[in-house]
């Protein structure tokens, strides 16, 4: 249980388009969802809080207007990068927290590699 | 500010031997806590966590933790490493009473060489 899918697994785009990733709880409802960013060899940084029904929460320094961030079903968040640059380019990775029991465990996608040329 | 830190930035070590991968926490009254495991190009993998009751705490693939609150550390362990640990071990830590969030660790290598 608690499966969380994240699609693409990889992607490579021009500068100055739009990409999509999606975060799917497979087998749970999760009101809440988490967007995180690895830049190489290092941790994850927290970029927003994504909550299903309303606006999400982002943290200091990320650009709202540059990744935007809808969360409309209990099911599924999505993540657009708008306009990427090459310095956009990094993996990013989804979390979905149980809507039921302890709120403070996170479930994982696979995560996603972008390359913006 | 909260923070978690993992003192070892890489840990080499030949296989089947023991293993311990350091973890200190910022001090709260009431912290969880856990350990994830990312293999190259993938996301993370819980190990292992520690809610409540008892300190030590095991987890997948035969690892296991102690969670010691006076020094606040949660160190992760392992008797006999494999080839097969080889990844990156992310300590992250959320506190009692937050929505959640989790504060992670730098990450620490671990490298088992034959």
């Amino acid at each position: 249980g608690a499966v969380v899918s994240q699609h693409p697994s990889r992607v490579i785009c021009k500068s100055g388009t739009s990409v999509k990733i999606e975060c799917r709880s497979l087998d749970f409802q999760a009101t809440t969802m988490f967007w995180y960013r690895q830049f190489p060899k290092q941790s994850l940084m927290l970029m927003a809080t994504s909550n299903e029904g309303s606006k999400a929460t982002y943290e200091q320094g990320v650009e709202k207007d540059k990744f935007l961030i809808n969360h409309a079903s209990l099911t599924l968040s999505t993540l657009t990068v708008t306009s990427a640059h090459p310095e956009d380019s990094s993996f990013y990775i989804c979390s979905a927290r149980l809507d039921r029991g302890i709120k403070n465990i996170q479930y994982f996608g696979a995560g996603t590699r972008l390359s913006v040329l | 500010a909260q923070s978690v830190t993992q003192l070892d930035s890489q840990v080499p070590v030949f296989e089947e031997a023991p293993v311990e991968l350091r973890c200190n926490y910022s001090s709260s009254v009431s912290v969880y806590l856990f350990w994830y495991v990312q293999y190259p190009n993938q996301g993370l993998q819980l190990l292992l966590k520690y809610l409540s009751g008892s300190t030590l705490v095991k987890g997948i693939n035969g690892f296991e933790a102690e969670f010691n609150k006076s020094q606040t550390s949660f160190h992760l362990r392992k008797p006999s490493v494999h080839i097969s640990d080889t990844a990156e071990y992310f300590c992250a830590v959320s506190y009692g009473g937050s929505q959640g969030n989790l504060i992670f660790g730098k990450g620490t290598k671990l490298s088992v060489k034959p």
